[in-house]
């Protein structure tokens, strides 16, 4: 059984398209997170949710807008693509105030822009 | 920033050698954990210390943290070609919901 899941798993797409990548856990978790990770392998956080809330939103463009219909689920969608948006994304759950703090990574989302 | 420093960045070693590696970072935290990335997968959770431990073991892992100096190393004993996997460093400041990853070890090990 998948716990983290994404898809796409691949997506190239050009530039000033909007596309979406999606994200399921199956742990029961309440917390989900996206993360960049650049071709230098520099992950980076970009959002969390809690209970579908919003709790943490790092520096990113507007342009990327995540959305958690439930709290299993957590989506990103992108505007108005960018060469320099070209990157492997990883969606990860946890469940925050337990006794561990270990996150659960999906396999990732490499989007390449052209 | 909070970011993490790996240290090496790569490193190759034979089959059955150990590997260490070493972590540093800024800022208080409240705990560190080690991932592994295979190549082309996500990264998975290894090992968590707390700021109030030294030292933690896990099977061929072995993990120490030196707040006093804002460090950490991971240990992997007897390695295998099966440990050929990038390691990256976390640190939680707080409360758990934000890691900062470090800028990760690219291990090989040969044959």
């Amino acid at each position: 059984d998948t716990a983290v899941s994404q898809t796409p798993k691949y997506l190239v797409t050009q530039m000033g398209n909007d596309k979406s990548i999606k994200c399921e856990q199956n742990l029961g978790h309440d917390t989900m997170y996206w993360y960049k990770q650049d071709s230098k392998k520099f992950l980076k956080i970009m959002f969390s949710y809690n209970n579908k809330e919003l709790i943490i939103n790092e520096t990113v463009p507007n342009r990327f807008s995540p959305k958690s219909p439930d709290k299993a689920h957590l989506n990103l969608h992108i505007n108005s693509l960018e060469l320099g948006d070209s990157a492997v994304y990883f969606c990860a759950s946890s469940q925050v105030g337990g006794s561990s703090y270990e996150q659960y990574f999906g396999p990732g989302t490499r989007l390449t822009v052209t | 920033s909070q970011q993490g420093e790996e240290d090496p960045q790569a490193l190759s070693i034979q089959e059955g050698e150990n590997a260490t590696m070493n972590c540093s970072y800024k800022t208080s935290i409240n705990n560190l954990q080690w991932y592994r990335q295979n190549s082309g997968r996500g990264l998975v959770h290894l090992i968590l210390i707390r700021s109030n431990e030294r030292e933690k073991h896990s099977g061929r892992l072995r993990v120490t943290l030196d707040t006093s100096k804002k460090s950490s190393s991971l240990l992997i004993t007897a390695s295998r070609a099966a440990d050929t996997a990038s390691y990256f460093c976390a640190t939680d400041t707080g409360g758990g919901n934000k890691l900062t990853f470090g800028t990760g070890t690219q291990l090989k090990v040969e044959l």
